[in-house]
């Protein structure tokens, strides 16, 4: 079974702290995606990787950045946490292109 | 622009009923995927099923089944039988094939909640 796992379910960090969001995937997956989730407004994507420090903007990718040195790794960083980036966080990854995403627990990041 | 919309929020149904959860798409590519995910109260989403823009073979699993028409750009999902165990959120989403890692854009999801 594929396994995506996070560093952490939840999260609590202040203004202004530089966050790392990490997430591994076990199963060779050429593709990794960091997702947003929040009420009302669905999945949105931040950033996404297509192969080892390879990256592309989703469609937020404001005040975040991301980090592909291994191809099992991809991390979010958030480099000033704002109060606005309370959110859950969901890492994804997938085999290729037009192949189905699987999903880690997700992290609960309150910044308080 | 790729563009996936759930219109229905919410659905609540009692335990045995059929239930359909609508799924309408946009795209301008001839080659693409749409998949649907469950997210369980527990929090993980699940992948149910893909298909590919070229497939429009109804897909029946158990007790769910799904009809894609590409007439009218919709991939709609259907719970026979429901049990309070499908209550969760339902993610309807698009893959671009042509795009770097084929990112998908998602629905904006629809709650089910199945009372016993």
């Amino acid at each position: 079974d594929v396994k995506v796992t996070q560093s952490s379910r939840y999260l609590v960090k202040r203004t202004g702290e530089k966050v790392f969001l990490e997430c591994v995937q076990d199963m060779d997956h050429e593709n990794m995606f960091w997702y947003r989730q929040d009420p009302g407004l669905g999945l949105r994507l931040i950033y996404f990787s297509y192969d080892v420090k390879m990256k592309e903007k989703g469609d937020i990718p404001e005040g975040y950045s991301v980090s592909r040195e291994k191809k099992e790794r991809f991390s979010l960083i958030l480099e000033s946490a704002s109060t606005n980036q309370t959110s859950m966080y969901l890492c994804a990854s997938s085999e290729d292109r037009g192949h189905e995403q699987y999903f880690g627990p997700g992290t609960r990041l309150t910044v308080t | 622009a790729q563009k996936v919309t759930q219109a229905q929020t919410e659905i609540s149904v009692v335990e045995k009923e059929d239930v359909t959860l609508d799924c309408v798409y946009e795209t301008r590519d001839t080659t693409y995927y749409l998949f649907w995910y469950k997210q369980p109260p527990s929090g993980e989403l699940v992948f149910l099923i893909r298909r590919n823009s070229f497939d429009e073979q109804n897909e029946i699993s158990g007790r769910y089944s799904w009809n894609f028409q590409k007439s009218t750009s919709s991939f709609n999902f259907t719970i026979t039988a429901s049990q309070v165990v499908d209550s969760a959120v339902y993610f309807c989403a698009l893959s671009d094939f042509n795009t770097n890692a084929g990112k998908s854009t998602f629905g904006d999801g629809t709650t089910l909640t199945v009372k016993p």
